[in-house]
């Protein structure tokens, strides 16, 4: 099994929906984040968590919030989306020795 | 506030030939890291290089190397011997206060 595993891989949805993207690991860390790619942007911090209770946002986090139900887990919703939130998004982990970040496979959401 | 700054959208190289990325950076933290990543069609992300602020030493692995240059906050990636499967967009992103700041990327195509 990956070590940080995202689902769904692809999603299209309708502008409005609520929808919920979600995010596990099994490294063991304490930090989790939500990212957000674009092209010719690169990826783009939405929120971040460094432990249970922790929640922070990012640049981007207007249009979305996030749940912490564990330390493996970590989700992202839109409320009610909207085609610019089309976008592909990374769900990543680190540890607080910070030698590099486990990035998921990412989601492909479409918002039509 | 951090930035990080990629200026080649896309740099075309060779087989067996060698390649630099540019990339330069802001960041008001001292104790920082900077990584390179590889994001193949596939588009997982995939670690492949670190380097940490306070060693003046550049950081190898295998076939890529970085040339810090810390006053002058510029973290270039050297890819020598440049091969098929090194076709890829990358990277560049900088970690300050726990949380990774990308730039736009750099798309590398190897030509045979």
């Amino acid at each position: 099994d990956a070590d940080v595993t995202q689902t769904p891989r692809n999603r299209i949805t309708k502008t409005g929906k609520r929808i919920m993207l979600e995010c596990s690991q099994t490294k063991g860390h304490d930090r989790m984040y939500w990212y957000r790619q674009d092209p010719g942007l690169g990826l783009r911090l939405i929120y971040y968590s460094f432990d249970v209770k922790d929640i922070n946002k990012g640049e981007i986090s207007d249009g979305y919030s996030v749940s912490r139900q564990a330390q493996a887990k970590f989700s992202l919703s839109l409320e009610s989306a909207i085609p610019n939130q089309t976008a592909l998004y990374f769900c990543a982990t680190s540890d607080t020795r910070r030698k590099g970040y486990t990035f998921g496979s990412g989601t492909r959401l479409t918002v039509v | 506030a951090q930035t990080v700054t990629q200026s080649q959208p896309e740099m075309s190289v060779q087989e067996a030939e060698t390649v630099t990325l540019s990339c330069t950076y802001d960041t008001s933290e001292s104790d920082y890291y900077l990584f390179w990543y590889k994001q193949p069609p596939s588009r997982q992300m995939i670690l492949v290089i670190r380097q940490e602020a306070y060693k003046q030493q550049n950081a190898t692995e295998n076939r890529f190397s970085v040339n810090f240059q810390k006053a002058a906050k510029s973290f270039s990636l050297k890819i020598s011997d440049s091969q098929l499967g090194d076709a890829a967009m990358y990277f560049c992103a900088s970690d300050s206060w726990g949380k990774l700041q990308f730039g736009a990327g750099t798309q590398v195509v190897v030509t045979p």
